[in-house]
């Protein structure tokens, strides 16, 4: 069965310092890869996505992610960060059909 | 064009009632589904269908169920409400292309449900 693991369920990082949110995944054959950004009392939005081709994806916003198949990671990064940035992001795979989400990261960003 | 539209936005229950959340979408999104969110727990699937008149269970299926009459609803009933139940609810909806989820879902705004 495929499964996600967001390691570390809160990150702080200072203003105009690199973001990093790490993502693993499980999975038996090739999965799609999804990032996902959730504000306050609203519901998820798309930042980027994996689904074959260019293992780095770039995506809205100015975050990025590399699909690294031989270390099964999918980690999102954002060279210099910004205080709109905070929210929780979710990481999630989809194999046979199903979209199956990781247990989320909340980015506080410092002043 | 509004999206994927959940009602009610909040609501309040008694262990033991039931209930219907309501989602429709305008999109012609073949593929629905809905999860629930707890804290540090990410999202859950409950249900989801590929189309209408199919429906099929995710993670965390019992104690809910779902029918797919049309393209466009996809309501979920919990039977008998528990306060276990609570939570936020979420119903997303996509494209489906071939037999892979590779698009992207665009989600509605939420259920806030407490279960009292």
């Amino acid at each position: 069965a495929q499964s996600v693991t967001q390691l570390g369920s809160h990150v702080s990082v200072s203003e105009g310092a690199l973001v990093l949110l790490r993502c693993n995944y499980s999975s038996s054959v090739p999965p799609y890869l999804f990032w996902y950004v959730q504000y306050p009392n609203q519901g998820l939005q798309l930042l980027l996505k994996y689904t074959t081709g260019a293992t780095l994806v770039k995506g809205i916003n100015g975050f990025e992610a590399e699909f690294k198949k031989s270390e099964t990671s999918f980690h999102l990064t954002k060279p210099s960060a910004h205080m709109s940035d905070a929210a929780e992001y979710f990481c999630a795979v989809s194999v046979g059909g199903k979209l199956i989400f990781g247990q989320g990261t909340e980015l506080s960003v410092k002043p | 064009n509004a999206g994927v539209t959940q009602t009610p936005k909040f609501q309040v229950l008694k262990t033991g009632q039931s209930m219907t959340l309501q989602c429709a979408q305008d999109m012609n999104h073949e593929y629905m589904s809905w999860y629930r969110q707890d804290p540090g727990m990410g999202l859950r699937l409950i249900h989801y269908s590929v189309g209408a008149g199919i429906t099929d269970q995710g993670e965390v299926p019992n104690g809910y169920n779902v029918s797919r009459s049309t393209t466009e609803d996809f309501p979920l009933r919990l039977l008998s409400a528990a306060p276990s139940q609570t939570s936020v609810y979420f119903c997303a909806s996509s494209h489906r292309v071939g037999q892979g989820l590779n698009q992207p879902q665009h989600f509605g705004d939420g259920t806030r449900l407490s279960i009292l």
